[in-house]
């Protein structure tokens, strides 16, 4: 079975402008979740989608955002992009069964502001 | 104030010598907690997930046991292939689907 795939794996971007990240969960996964991990900071949640709707966010800014499509596929959005932004940015997928939470990482995208 | 916190935050072991890495937890309940293996460059590898205390699992070298306040990841006998950073990661009993991480054990088996 395929893992889960990112897509674009590194990223520059100039302060103030804008960047989608791409993921694609296991298939059969109905679950994703994106997290920053940053060395200060470590890995942070961000949010999670189920069935196209988010059904849980962390506590950032509202720069940040994502969605999920049918296919459960899964983009993140950061608009107005900041120097603290650059990190690792990970998808992960579970199943979405409410008694398991399982999740497995894709190998991020990382994303550098300059 | 830390929820998870993880130690030592470095060790290095020579091949064969075997240690524990501790994961202890200050939430309200929990609902899972995982650990996980992360290369550098890498995205987390999924290990374990424990539910309850008392539970072990095992997994070639590794083996990771759970108490109702903290968890050890024990590696027996590493080899120089196990170096990484070992993170572990709750789930609370809060109804949001989220884990909240350490800040990880970096691993370095010397041969």
């Amino acid at each position: 079975k395929a893992g889960v795939t990112q897509t674009p794996r590194y990223l520059i971007k100039t302060r103030g402008q804008q960047v989608t990240l791409s993921c694609s969960p296991i298939s059969g996964h109905r679950s994703v979740s994106w997290y920053q991990q940053t060395p200060g900071q470590g890995l942070q949640f961000l949010f999670e989608y189920f069935s196209e709707t988010q059904r849980n966010k962390g506590n950032f800014p509202g720069r940040f955002s994502g969605r999920q499509f049918s296919n459960s596929r899964s983009e993140m959005n950061v608009s107005t992009l900041e120097l603290g932004d650059s990190a690792l940015y990970l998808c992960a997928s579970s199943g979405g069964d409410r008694g398991t939470y399982e999740q497995y990482f894709g190998p991020g995208t990382r994303l550098t502001v300059t | 104030e830390d929820q998870v916190t993880q130690s030592p935050e470095a060790l290095r072991l020579q091949e064969g010598e075997s240690s524990s890495l501790n994961c202890s937890y200050t939430v309200s309940g929990l609902r899972g907690l995982f650990w996980y293996r992360q290369d550098p460059g890498k995205g987390p590898e999924f290990l374990f997930t424990l539910y309850s205390a008392g539970e072990e699992k095992e997994k070639e070298r590794l083996k990771a046991t759970l108490t109702k306040k903290e968890s050890f990841l024990h590696i027996t006998a590493p080899k120089p292939e196990d170096s990484a950073t070992y993170l572990c990661a709750v789930w609370e009993d809060t109804g949001r689907r989220a884990l909240t991480f350490g800040s990880g054990t970096r691993l370095q088996v010397q041969p």
